[in-house]
Order: structure tokens, then C-alpha cells, then sequence
């Protein structure tokens, strides 16, 4: 099975700082990198898909570049209610997820 | 707007069977789409654990195939999961959610989810 490797497992940032997230698959997986946001005790929401795709209704802010094995989350300039953990999934074979970055205020 | 909604018992004995339902509101499972279950706990994280389509195909994660089941009841506007032999590994908070299969495939939509507990 494809393995995800998110990394960091957590950051610190401050509201308006520049944020990247990087996730690797253990093999090509071709684009189908999904990535989401998930705020304590709800379900995880979806920002992108097919590695860069912005999901409707997600903020500009947000993007997602990456091909092959390697994939990024950019926050470009992080919102207070960006302040979430996110998670990346790849869906070229079955779905696994990253392990998760927690984004924690500075 | 769909949503989706987990019910089932919150406590679950070893080695018995976890059953979920899923009722969808909103959008008609007969009209297509992937219906799947997803896990969260803090050991293991997020969990993806079967999916299911309209017409009933389904597809597991390999390492849990043995012991999850994942059904449809289209004329009830349900899916389900069964997950046997069950231990304490498996309490988790369970996710239904609606898949898109569009590059791969991604959850636009997921219930709030129901936590499940295994214990005696």
C-alpha cells in the first residue's frame, strides 16, 4: 500500500505569515492528492484536490502544487481560522492519509 | 445541501461486530457518487476503511478486508459498515462521507461523525 509522509507534524506561525505543508507518497501517485483542513471535534473539510485544484468556497489563500511523490500546501497568508490541522490523502490506490500538521498560533 | 449522519451503538463488546448506518439527506444514492467510511483515532490516525458505490460494488482498504463489510439500502437512502471480531484498536471516531471520483478521488461531504468505543 502507498504510504504518506507529511511533514512538519506541527508548526508555529503568526496570522499573515506564509505557510507551507509537504506531503510524499512512497511511490508516484500521479496528482491525486487531496488535501484537508480539520478543526477540533468536526469533520475534515476539503481545500484541493487532484493536487491543485481549490475546492469551492476555499479561499484563495490556499493553494496546493506538487507532482510525482511530492506535494505542498501553501497558506499564503494565514487567517485566524486557518489555525487547524491538515491532512493529506492520495487516492491513486485505495486512500491513505498523511499523518497531519498541526498549525498552532505563534 | 447533502448531509450525512452516523448511527449506531457507542459501545461495542471484544470481539463482537461494529454496525454503523449512514442516513444521506439531500442527495439520492441511486443517483450515483461513492459512499465510503473513514476512521479517526489518535494511534492510528485517519483511516480509510471501504467504499461503496450506487450499484453496490465495493472496495476495502486490504489489511481490514477480512473484517468490513460495507452495504447499501437505496430505497432507505442508507449505507452501512460492519466491521467483525472487533478489539480495543478499533475504537475510533467512524466517518461516512460522499467520495467524487475525479482526479482519483476526493470527500466533498462527511457526517460529523460517531465515536465508538470498545470495551467490556
Amino acid at each position: 500500500d502507498i504510504q504518506m509522509t507529511q511533514s512538519p507534524s506541527s508548526l508555529s506561525a503568526s496570522v499573515g505569515d506564509r505557510v507551507t505543508i509537504t506531503c510524499r507518497a512512497s511511490q508516484t501517485i500521479d496528482n491525486c492528492l487531496n488535501w484537508y483542513q480539520q478543526k477540533p471535534g468536526k469533520a475534515p473539510q476539503l481545500l484541493i484536490y487532484g493536487a491543485s485544484t481549490l475546492h469551492s468556497g476555499v479561499p484563495s489563500t490556499f493553494s496546493g502544487s506538487g507532482s510525482g511523490t511530492e506535494y505542498t500546501l501553501t497558506i499564503s497568508s494565514l487567517q485566524p481560522e486557518d489555525f487547524a490541522t491538515y491532512f493529506c490523502q492520495q487516492s491513486y490506490n485505495g486512500a491513505t492519509f498523511g499523518q497531519g500538521t498541526k498549525v498552532e498560533i505563534k | 445541501q447533502v448531509h450525512l449522519q452516523e448511527s449506531g451503538p457507542g459501545l461495542v463488546r471484544p470481539s463482537e461486530t461494529l454496525s454503523l448506518v449512514c442516513s444521506v439527506s439531500g442527495y439520492s444514492i441511486s443517483s450515483g457518487y461513492y459512499w465510503t467510511w473513514v476512521r479517526q483515532s489518535p494511534g492510528k490516525g485517519l483511516e480509510w476503511l471501504g467504499t461503496i458505490n450506487h450499484i453496490g460494488t465495493t472496495y476495502y482498504n486490504p489489511p481490514l478486508k477480512s473484517r468490513v463489510t460495507v452495504s447499501v439500502d437505496t430505497a432507505k437512502n442508507q449505507f452501512s459498515l460492519n466491521m467483525n471480531s472487533v478489539t480495543a484498536e478499533d475504537t475510533a471516531v467512524y466517518y461516512c462521507a460522499r467520495v467524487v471520483a475525479v482526479a482519483g478521488s476526493f470527500v466533498d461531504y462527511w457526517g460529523q461523525g460517531a465515536l465508538v468505543s470498545v470495551s467490556s
